[in-house]
């Protein structure tokens, strides 16, 4: 069956790298886009980015300076990067395949000293 | 950036009463190719992932109660819940897929009375 699953730290430092990784089961990466969503406490939903089959990305248009998506198709696995945290960058960060019917659980991430 | 406008941001109702709302976006959510509107309504209830409920601007996914009926087509869109249910008590949000960056509504608190 399909699955996602979201993986990172939980707590980053301002100014520092976020890496999360997003591991799927269940289908290949080289015939589906998987993409990254966001949620602030207490807020809607934000589409932060996308790693497409073919390996193409797209992001964001007010975080891809700082943001970057690869993947790994051997691992079934895709990371997302984001520099120069701040603490706006506060969210749950959920991975989801195009399609929307399947999304992981989410990761909170909190940025703070 | 194509702008999802949704309303009302939060609305309370009665049990066994309908309820609308209404998506907005800045352009034409219309493939020509597929002939399909690029719109999706998810529900989210608290801690939980967005769960899918429409695609395509009017398709139910499976599983999801006939009581929820997407509409629309262009640039003006209705989700529509006939006969709530306590159980509905949510965040509803519309999404458009037709082109990058993909973007939210601001989402709907639904509060049953």
């Amino acid at each position: 069956q399909v699955q996602l699953k979201e993986s990172g730290p939980g707590l980053v430092q301002p100014s520092q790298t976020l890496s999360l990784t997003c591991t799927v089961s269940g289908f290949s990466l080289t015939s589906n886009s998987v993409h990254w969503v966001r949620q602030p406490p207490g807020k809607g939903l934000e589409w932060v980015g996308a790693i497409w089959s073919g390996g193409s990305t797209d992001y964001n248009s007010a975080l891809k300076s700082r943001l970057s998506i690869s993947r790994d198709t051997s691992k079934s696995q895709v990371f997302l990067k984001m520099n120069s945290l701040q603490t706006e960058d506060t969210a749950i960060y959920f991975c989801t395949r195009y399609g929307w019917t399947y999304w992981g659980q989410g990761v909170m991430v909190t940025v703070s000293s | 950036d194509i702008v999802m406008t949704q309303s009302p941001s939060s609305l309370a109702v009665s049990a066994g009463e309908t309820v609308t709302i209404n998506c907005k976006s800045s352009q034409s959510l219309f493939g020509s190719v597929r002939q399909k509107n690029y719109l999706a309504w998810y529900q989210q209830k608290p801690g939980q992932s967005p769960k899918l409920l429409i695609y395509l601007a009017s398709t139910r996914e499976s599983g999801v109660p006939d009581r929820f009926i997407g509409s629309g087509s262009g640039t003006d869109f209705t989700l529509t819940i006939s006969s709530v249910q306590a159980e509905d008590l949510a965040n509803y949000y519309c999404q458009q897929y037709y082109d990058t960056p993909l973007t939210f509504g601001s989402g709907t608190k639904l509060e049953i009375k």
